[in-house]
């Protein structure tokens, strides 16, 4: 099985820096990946990692170390529109579309 | 493109009623899953389809049936209603194994 930990909440101040964290125990996966959630609507795709290290995509950039089952989101530069909920998920290396998701960690973007 | 179109939004069952959520998707993609969320149990797999005709179980499948009769559609079929059905439930499609999730909506559902 597969289990997958990130803080429940933070908050972090605008225009700074924020690093939210993934850890997770499996028996190996294919990649992780990153979603979006703002409150009452659906995830959104951020971030796709299948090789240990950082991947950039402006703002955002996704760590992944599979030798330490850690992976972080990186949002720079935070903006209001930051504020939402970040969803971690491990994609299985057999099972390709039973894609297991984290329960997200909320995060409040404070003026 | 529309994307992913699931209908209803809202939904009131009452218990052991049945009925099915809809999901469409226009981008030919091949993986489609549906999803149902609580708040502190994050997205719970129910079933998923890797193509038309193929339909697999996932982690909470049980009350709930699916098919996939073409690559667009991929409706998700509530057998007998119970109040733990209570949840919002997303349907998502994907062109490839290596590639994210395009989510619908989502449909909020109230058993009582």
């Amino acid at each position: 099985g597969q289990n997958i930990d990130q803080p429940t909440e933070m908050t972090a101040t605008e225009g700074a820096i924020v690093q939210i964290n993934c850890t997770y125990q499996t028996s190996g996966f294919n990649g992780l990946f990153w979603y979006q959630q703002h409150a009452g609507e659906a995830p959104t795709f951020l971030s796709y990692n299948v090789l240990d290290g950082l991947e950039e995509k402006g703002r955002f950039s996704s760590f992944l170390s599979r030798s330490k089952g850690y992976s972080y989101l990186l949002l720079k530069e935070l903006q209001m529109k930051d504020s939402a909920s970040y969803l971690c998920a491990l994609r299985p290396g057999g099972g390709y579309q039973k894609v297991t998701f984290g329960t997200g960690t909320k995060l409040q973007v404070i003026p | 493109n529309a994307g992913v179109t699931q209908t209803p939004k809202f939904q009131v069952l009452k218990t052991g009623q049945s009925m099915t959520l809809q999901c469409a998707q226009d981008m030919n993609h091949e993986y489609m899953s549906w999803y149902r969320q609580d708040p502190g149990m994050g997205l719970r797999l129910i079933h998923y389809s890797v193509g038309a005709g193929i339909t697999d179980q996932g982690e909470v499948p049980n009350g709930y049936n699916v098919s996939r009769s073409t690559t667009e559609d991929f409706p998700l079929r509530l057998l007998s209603a119970a109040p733990s059905q209570t949840s919002v439930y997303f349907c998502a499609s994907s062109p490839g194994t290596d590639r994210g999730y395009t989510f619908g909506s989502g449909t909020r559902l109230t058993v009582v």
